[in-house]
């Protein structure tokens, strides 16, 4: 099936510095998702978008509905070390409650102290 | 916040055998379930859509006969993963979706080892 182009697939950061990910598609999605793995668990919801253009913070995580439908991105300031883990972006194309979740491959993060 | 809960956590069984998997929404009536297969570094794959009182609908290339999906309740899905091998060793997730907000929450996780 259809995933989602995350970049980067991976990154090391260090403790205090912001990290920028993001997630495209080749295909519109009108509600775009961030979730956050940590290993052996499922993923958790981080933020979600609905409007085209929408900009939406939760605590140091900042994400993005890109204009054009089709990407995605999400910021992290001052990473700490429990940021670590795997980030997904995940769309969905309807509005209705049957609507399925497109997954992207994933940004897996470690951050150094 | 809403709780969906998988059971086993993590499982061991030979090639041959079936096993069972249970997805449970504790605190909310789940009208739609999702499972989904993730291999090691690997994204969520979805298997299947799974609704209360009907047939699950299969994403292409998943063999029903071969990953069963009962939606009994509103509060419980399972799937039978039947005459396992090898190759189907891997970390089923479910989702639930709430019935009256849509949103979707996700379980813990089955780690499936098959020997």
């Amino acid at each position: 099936g259809q995933q989602l182009n995350q970049s980067p697939q991976s990154m090391f950061i260090q403790e205090g510095e912001d990290v920028s990910m993001n997630c495209t598609s080749s295909s519109i999605f009108n509600t775009w998702l961030w979730y956050k793995q940590d290993p052996g668990e499922g993923p958790v919801l981080l933020i979600a978008l609905y409007k085209a253009g929408e900009l939406t913070s939760n605590g140091r995580l900042t994400a993005q509905f890109g204009i054009t439908r089709k990407d995605s991105f999400l910021n992290i300031s001052a990473s700490i070390p429990s940021d670590v883990g795997i980030y997904f972006c995940a769309g969905q194309k309807g509005p209705g409650t049957a609507s399925k979740l497109t997954f992207g491959t994933g940004t897996r993060l470690q951050v150094t102290l | 916040g809403a709780v969906v809960s998988q059971h086993p956590s993590w499982v061991i069984c030979k090639s041959g055998t079936s096993v069972k998997i249970e997805c449970r929404s504790l605190d909310f009536q789940a009208t739609t379930m999702f499972w989904y297969r993730q291999f090691p570094k690997q994204s969520l794959m979805l298997m299947a859509t799974s609704n209360e009182g009907s047939k699950a609908t299969y994403e292409q290339g998943v063999e029903k006969d071969k990953f069963l999906i009962n939606h009994a309740s509103l509060t419980l899905s399972t799937l039978t993963v039947t005459s396992a091998h090898p190759e189907d060793s891997s970390f089923y997730i479910c989702s639930a979706r709430q019935g009256h907000t849509g949103e979707l929450f996700f379980g813990e996780g089955s780690r499936l080892t098959v020997l």
